[in-house]
């Protein structure tokens, strides 16, 4: 079983819907959440993280987590064509800087 | 502010060389830590440090050593590369160690092996 697991897609949005993007991790030490978006080519960009179960909003984005099923979900509401790109999971255990990434969910928004 | 810098940009080398990548972290972040990541993959954590002492290993070979410098720059160093070693590298910068901030990434060094 893979630490960190994401769809790898790819998975097609119609542009104005609303983008959802799973990540499940095995470690139940985990505490803190991120998702990245990486275009192609470049490095990954923060997107949004998350430490305490529930939802937390930035703008058009919604990370949810779920400890006890060891479930985060990152929303995408009134999705646009730029926010096709590869979206990563990155998992991290308490008391150290390491992150565990998931191979990444490439979206593609539909105009 | 700047973000985190790393040179060269780009690289070619052939197998058995070495090479040394370079990361300057954003102003105020202590914990510097390198990832690799291949084509198709998520990056791997390579190495994390802190106030000049490694913090974390991942799961590399000896080839693989870094350093922080008193101004929180770091290096990392391949010796012996492998065409396995092609990849982009990627730094990383936070605040501190376990200080549950976010990292941010670097525009990364993509290295290429002959």
């Amino acid at each position: 079983q893979k630490e960190v697991e994401q769809n790898s897609g790819p998975l097609s949005v119609p542009e104005g819907a609303i983008a959802s993007l799973n990540c499940t991790y095995s470690d139940r030490g985990s505490q803190s959440f991120f998702w990245y978006r990486q275009y192609s080519g470049k490095s990954p960009e923060l997107i949004m993280f998350i430490y305490s179960n529930g939802d937390k909003e930035d703008g058009r984005f919604t990370a949810q987590l779920n400890k006890a099923s060891q479930y985060v979900s990152l929303l995408i509401r009134d999705s646009q064509p730029s926010d096709s790109a590869t979206y990563l999971c990155a998992v991290r255990q308490g008391g150290n800087e390491k992150l565990t990434f998931g191979t990444g969910t490439r979206l593609t928004i539909i105009p | 502010d700047a973000g985190v810098t790393q040179s060269p940009t780009h690289l070619i080398k052939t197998r058995g060389q070495q090479v040394t990548l370079r990361c300057s972290p954003i102003s105020g972040h202590k914990s510097v830590s390198w990832y690799q990541q291949v084509l198709g993959q998520g990056p791997q954590f390579i190495f994390q440090y802190y106030e000049k002492e490694e913090r974390g290993r991942g799961n590399f070979p000896d080839r693989f050593s870094a350093r922080q410098f008193p101004n929180y720059s770091s290096e990392l160093n391949v010796n012996a590369l492998l065409l396995g070693d092609s990849a982009l590298y990627l730094c990383a910068s936070s605040q501190g160690s376990a200080s549950n901030q976010p990292q941010h990434f670097g525009d990364g060094t993509r290295l290429s092996i002959l």
